[in-house]
This record gives structure tokens, sequence and C-alpha cells, in this order.
């Protein structure tokens, strides 16, 4: 069943504003990837992160992952219009993907 | 490279009838999956192939059945499909298992009345 817990569902924020996402896991997690689906569209990679207490970054984009392997975070630093779509966070356990429920952020310009 | 492709990328389905969905990847991944997204569900694993020749359940395999013809192919077949199907199919793949970054494809939008 489902693995990783992602919240908060829904985010509006205003262009310019910071947004998060959190994934969550009772378990430790063995590596956590993340997603962005555009409305329509289909899921693209934008990272994956292995290692306790790694954090990475792509432009304005900040991805931890935490000490204990149980939750992760995606920060977005001044949101834009083209950020607008649907992020999820993916645990990968050996053969299969488990996807979080998603976090659907609409940006307001 | 054409990536992952699906087709359709639309069907409408009567209750009872049956279909198959085709993937191809020319990336020469070794794994394809196939997933269902329902609004508010997020993507939910209904049959992967770790391998060409192996086959194995997800999450939520009850009523699908696939193949792996070759490499480059994973279909998912829908024997006689149910209402409870109606959602948008994605097929992806990657390099080897769960290590990698998956690439999907377009999704098929069933509809099944």
């Amino acid at each position: 069943g489902q693995q990783v817990m992602q919240i908060p569902q829904y985010q509006h924020v205003q262009e310019g504003e910071d947004f998060t996402t959190y994934c969550n896991s009772s378990t430790t997690l063995s590596n956590i990837q993340w997603y962005k689906q555009r409305p329509g569209g289909h899921p693209v990679f934008l990272i994956q992160l292995v290692k306790s207490g790694e954090v990475k970054k792509q432009k304005r984009l900040t991805f931890q992952f935490g000490e204990a392997k149980k939750n992760s975070s995606l920060h977005i630093t001044a949101t834009q219009t083209t950020d607008v779509g649907t992020y999820f966070c993916a645990e990968t356990p050996v053969n299969k993907f488990y996807f979080g429920s998603g976090t659907k952020l609409n940006v307001k310009p | 490279n054409a990536g992952v492709t699906q087709t359709p990328k639309f069907q409408v389905l009567k209750t009872g009838q049956s279909m198959t969905l085709q993937c191809a990847q020319d990336m020469n991944h070794n794994s394809m999956y196939w997933y269902r997204q329902d609004p508010g569900m997020g993507l939910r694993l209904i049959y992967y192939s770790a391998s060409e020749g192996t086959t194995d359940k997800g999450e939520v395999p009850n009523g699908y059945n696939v193949s792996r013809l070759n490499k480059r192919e994973f279909s998912l077949r829908l024997e006689s499909a149910a209402p409870s199907q109606t959602s948008v199919y994605f097929c992806a793949s990657n390099l080897n298992r769960g290590a990698y970054e998956q690439y999907f494809g377009p999704g098929t939008r069933l509809t099944v009345t």
C-alpha cells in the first residue's frame, strides 16, 4: 500500500511567494525521487535523493532528505507561473515505485 | 528518440469490453511499468517488468494482465472493463529497476461506461 504521505494536497500562492511540499513515511525510506506533472501532462523526473541528510539544489528548487530518511521536502523560492503543476515524491524500494498523492501548486500572477 | 510512446491517447469502452493498451520505448531500458492515475490518488503501480521476460504485480493488479513482448514493448490488457477502471494510464520505463529515474509516456485516458 501507500508508503509515503504527502502534504499539503493543494497550495495556492501569489507569484513571488515561496512553496514547500513534504513527503513523510513511518518507515525508513530507501531513496526518494521527485517528479513534476504539468496540467494535462505526464510526470517528469526532477531529482533523486539517496543519502541521509542530503540537500540538492536546482536553481530555485531545494530538495532535502531527512537525517532519519523518513521524510523529504521540496522547497521552491520565489515561485513563478511556470511552477504550476503537481509535485510528487516517490519511494523506490528495489523494483517498485510508491508515489505520494501529490501537492497541486497554483501560482497566481 | 521518441522516448516512451503509448497508444491510444483516448478510449471509451462499454462495461465488459476488452482492450489492450500499447507501450513502447526506444531508450534500451530494462524495466517498464504501468500506472493508473485517479484524481487525488497519485500514481498507483499496476504491473511492472523488471527485465525482459519477467512481470510482477504492483499495488493494484486486479482486472489487468500484462505482456512484456520484447525489450521495447510492454502491453496492458483489460479483459472485461469495469467503470472502476476509468482512469488515466501511464506507461514508464527506466534503465534498471528502482534506482533510476523513470521516463513516462503521454498517457491514455480511458473511460468505461
